[in-house]
């Protein structure tokens, strides 16, 4: 199995340009969630998608964010505009549907430097 | 507010020492716990998950978990410096997201 697949790997990108983080999950895994990690808050939960419909998207920042699953392999999380403190590490995850089985599976992320 | 509260560190520990990971978490309703260890500019991957109340061990492993305190550690026997990374605990109801504690820098010298 390839696992979480993520593009791109690194971006860097000035002020106010946007800014598209794709996601490609588990085969057959039916929940994607992404998260966002720097150094002061830790690793948090930005939104998450039980069979393509986003279940809880609390933690995404602003409007600026956007996230979207058009179907069970692709899903997408877009800021616009970017800002500095946009700057952070940003990991997909997924797991299976499967009752007991909450395990989470990580991406290899995206490093995303605004300037 | 959910929490997962971990401290930072770093703990150092030597080499063959046991190295003691601890991690409180505020949900009481919360039902799965995980350990990830996350190597420096790399993405988090699963130690240990541990759903009941006691002792679950998996090689050098030991995760430990206390309902009724919330609290959940984990022990890594014969420390080894490949174990140098920072553990995150986390913690989660049935179908929900993880909620991850900052993270504890484990460092194992030689």
């Amino acid at each position: 199995d390839a696992g979480v697949i993520q593009s791109p790997r690194h971006e860097v990108t000035e002020m106010g340009q946007e800014v598209t983080l794709r996601c490609k999950p588990i085969s057959g895994h039916n929940s994607l969630f992404w998260y966002r990690q720097t150094m002061m808050r830790g690793l948090e939960l930005l939104i998450y998608f039980n069979n393509n419909v986003p279940i809880d998207d609390s933690g995404m920042p602003e409007d600026r964010f956007s996230a979207k699953m058009p179907n069970a392999s692709f899903s997408t999380l877009k800021i616009q505009p970017s800002e500095p403190r946009d700057s952070a590490v940003y990991f997909c995850a997924s797991k299976t549907g499967l009752a007991g089985e909450e395990t989470q599976y990580f991406g290899p992320g995206t490093r995303l430097l605004v300037l | 507010q959910k929490e997962v509260e971990q401290n930072s560190g770093p703990l150092s520990v030597p080499e063959g020492a046991i190295a003691s990971l601890n991690c409180t978490y505020s949900d009481r309703v919360s039902q799965s716990f995980f350990w990830y260890r996350q190597y420096s500019g790399k993405s988090p991957e699963l130690i240990m998950s541990i759903y009941s109340n006691g002792d679950k061990e998996d090689g050098r492993f030991t995760a430990q978990l206390n309902k009724a305190s919330q609290y959940v550690s984990l022990l890594i026997r014969d420390s080894q410096p490949s174990d140098s990374a920072t553990y995150l605990c986390a913690s989660n109801q049935a179908g929900t997201a993880l909620i991850f504690g900052k993270g504890t820098t484990l460092s194992v010298s030689s």
